[in-house]
Formats: structure tokens, C-alpha cells, sequence
């Protein structure tokens, strides 16, 4: 069966310090992985998703990057975070191929800068 | 611009009574219709999927859609306080990305 994996669960950094947030699927090939964002009480925000490795489509510029170096591992980055970049992030995957059942979410990281 | 468009809540429901919730989605051309429970501080999780007109049961979960009228809802029979959370709609688009709403607040009452 498919699982997908996201660390940290929780992490406080500081303005402008850099972040890295990882995201990795088992169980299958070639996913269609996404990164959330969500404020707190708010909906879910696409920030980026990836429909292979080193393909990368951004929903919202800003300063986040994210990497897709293997095949069902997925990255999200920033050189240096602003404290609107706190949130709780999500990572997801979908299948590619065959019929579509949606996403399934990680368990997500929160974040706070402070 | 292709909108899921979700009543934000709270709904409050007595336990044991039905929840409806509700939600309606502007691209004609959706064909995959899902419902995601979130619990507080958790990440959402798929309850229910749908993908022709008409009813879907599991368990005490229903969902219904109607493409005509571009509405998709689920009830929640015999509601528990264990079903309060925020209750997602999301639907496809033509390239399978998934168009969510804001979500529902659903609060059952002991």
C-alpha cells in the first residue's frame, strides 16, 4: 500500500533564517506530488505541484521554492523566511496513471516564525 | 476562474440528528468529486468520493451529486461528536488538479 511521509511535524525558526521541509511516497511510481499551504482557519493554498522529477509548476510567487531531486521525494525550501510564511504545510500525492481517487495528504508540519 | 464554493459555517447539528452540508462548483466539465474531513491542527482525509449522478453510501455517509445543477453534498447520518470537524469539498478539473472549497465547520452537539 502507498504512504507518504512528511517531517517535521512542528518547527519554530526565525525571520529570516532558511527552511527546508521534506515530503517522500512509498508504495508507488511516478506520483503527482503537491505542496499546501494553510493559514490558520483558512482553506488550503497550492503553492506548488510536480508531475515529474525536476518538473516544477508554481501556484503563487513568493519566496518558497520547491525540488523534486528523486521520483517520489518532493522539497520544499526558502533562503530566508518572512513571518507570513508561518502555516501548516501539506504534502500530497496523486496517482498519475489509471483512475483518479484524489489526493492523500501527509500528516503536515506547522510552522511558526518568530 | 473555477470556484468550489462551500458554506463556511459553523454548523451546528444534535447528535445523533443528520448533517447536510453542501457545495456547489462552477466548471462544467468536473467529472470527480470528493469530500475530505480535517480535524483541528490535523491534515485532511479522504471520506468520500463520487463520480456520477446520483447517491454514494458508506457507512453512515452519503454523498450526493448533481451535475446538471453542479451541486454535490454529503450527509452525515446518526451525527457523533467525533464527526465535528471542517468538511472539505474538492473537484477535479480537466487535468485532474483538485479545486477545493474553504470547508464547512461542522459541530455536533452532545
Amino acid at each position: 500500500s502507498q504512504t507518504i511521509h512528511q517531517w517535521p511535524a512542528t518547527l519554530v525558526q526565525p525571520v529570516g533564517s532558511p527552511l527546508s521541509l521534506e515530503c517522500t511516497v512509498e508504495g508507488t511510481s511516478n506520483p503527482n506530488l503537491y505542496w499546501y499551504r494553510q493559514a490558520a482557519g483558512r482553506g488550503l493554498q497550492l503553492l506548488f505541484y510536480s508531475v515529474g522529477i525536476g518538473q516544477i509548476s508554481s501556484e503563487v510567487p513568493q519566496n518558497l521554492s520547491a525540488s523534486r531531486p528523486q521520483d517520489r521525494q518532493f522539497i520544499l525550501s526558502s533562503k530566508k523566511l518572512l513571518l507570513s510564511d508561518s502555516g501548516f504545510y501539506l504534502c500530497a500525492w496523486s496517482a498519475s496513471l489509471g483512475f483518479f481517487y484524489g489526493y492523500t495528504f501527509g500528516s503536515g508540519t506547522r510552522l511558526t516564525v518568530v | 476562474q473555477k470556484e468550489v464554493e462551500q458554506n463556511s459555517g459553523p454548523l451546528s447539528v444534535p447528535e445523533g440528528a443528520i448533517a447536510s452540508l453542501n457545495c456547489t462548483y462552477s466548471d462544467r466539465v468536473s467529472q470527480s468529486f470528493f469530500w475530505y474531513r480535517q480535524y483541528s491542527g490535523k491534515s485532511p482525509e479522504l471520506i468520500m468520493s463520487i463520480y456520477s449522478n446520483g447517491d454514494k453510501e458508506d457507512g453512515r455517509f452519503t454523498a450526493q451529486l448533481n451535475k446538471a445543477s453542479q451541486y454535490v453534498s454529503l450527509l452525515i447520518r446518526d451525527s457523533q461528536p467525533s464527526d465535528s470537524a471542517t468538511y472539505l469539498c474538492a473537484v477535479s478539473d480537466s487535468n485532474y488538479q483538485l479545486i477545493w472549497g474553504a470547508g464547512t465547520k461542522l459541530i455536533i452537539k452532545p
